[in-house]
């Protein structure tokens, strides 16, 4: 079985920092790019930042672009975010995800598509005084 | 940067109905780009659909996407009672930003 189990969410004051880790199980942790993705009450699903395969390339939200950091250690199979200068708007559930691709054929066309497959359930983050 | 719209934001069918989910690029993309998730709450979302019409494993075929160029459409053919969620479409292109639609809520008429 497939599992990405975040944690380190918590309470913090506005302008804290907090670490978000995501422990990934049951596949080779390393073939695969990640991303995390937030929640924020009551509201719909907002990306927040991606890394590839072996980390040479991230990209964040421009909500979160030089506040938040992604990494990852494959060899212990963890994806990190780093959250610094927390916002009220940050707070919310933020949940791990693996892209998966596949080969699908429109038209004449062979493509790749790439997803979202494997999500943890998120760990809770809040902003406030 | 890609924005989806999804419509309707409600939609309330009976169990049995056929459900019709509309998500609109704003500028055309490539199909094998769109992505369809379904969420229910307190759950991690789930992966539907990919490359606009390729259920994922273990989907049901009462799902069904489709579309192109802006338009796309996610189709649940006979409501079950456990397919009462949120659904949410995906731009998942070449580059950031991996924009989602504002979600399709399916509520029990």
């Amino acid at each position: 079985q497939v599992y990405l189990v975040e944690s380190g969410g918590g309470v913090v004051q506005p302008g804290g920092s907090l670490r978000l880790s995501c422990a990934g199980s049951g596949y080779s942790f390393g073939a695969h790019g990640m991303h995390w993705v937030r929640q924020a009450p009551g509201k719909g699903l907002e990306w927040v930042a991606f890394i590839n395969f072996d980390g040479g390339n991230k990209y964040y939200a421009d909500s979160v672009k030089g506040r938040f950091t992604i990494s990852r250690d494959n060899s212990h199979s963890r994806l990190y975010l780093q959250m610094r200068s927390l916002r009220g708007e940050d707070t919310g559930v933020y949940s791990c995800a693996r892209v998966s691709t596949q080969d699908v054929v429109r038209g004449f066309k062979k493509m790749a598509s790439y997803y979202m497959d494997v999500w943890g359930k998120g760990t809770t983050v809040a902003v406030y005084s | 940067e890609i924005v989806l719209t999804q419509s309707p934001d409600t939609l309330s069918l009976s169990p049995g109905e056929r459900g019709t989910l509309s998500c609109r690029a704003s500028q055309s993309i490539s199909s094998s780009s769109l992505v369809w998730y379904q969420q229910k709450p307190g759950q991690a979302p789930r992966l539907l659909i990919y490359g606009a019409s390729s259920r994922a494993t273990g989907i049901p075929d009462r799902f069904s996407g489709g579309g192109s160029g802006t338009d796309f459409i996610l189709t649940i053919s006979r409501l079950e009672p456990e397919d009462f969620a949120v659904y949410y479409c995906q731009h998942y292109g070449n580059s950031p930003p991996w924009t989602f639609g504002q979600g399709t809520k399916v509520e029990i008429k």
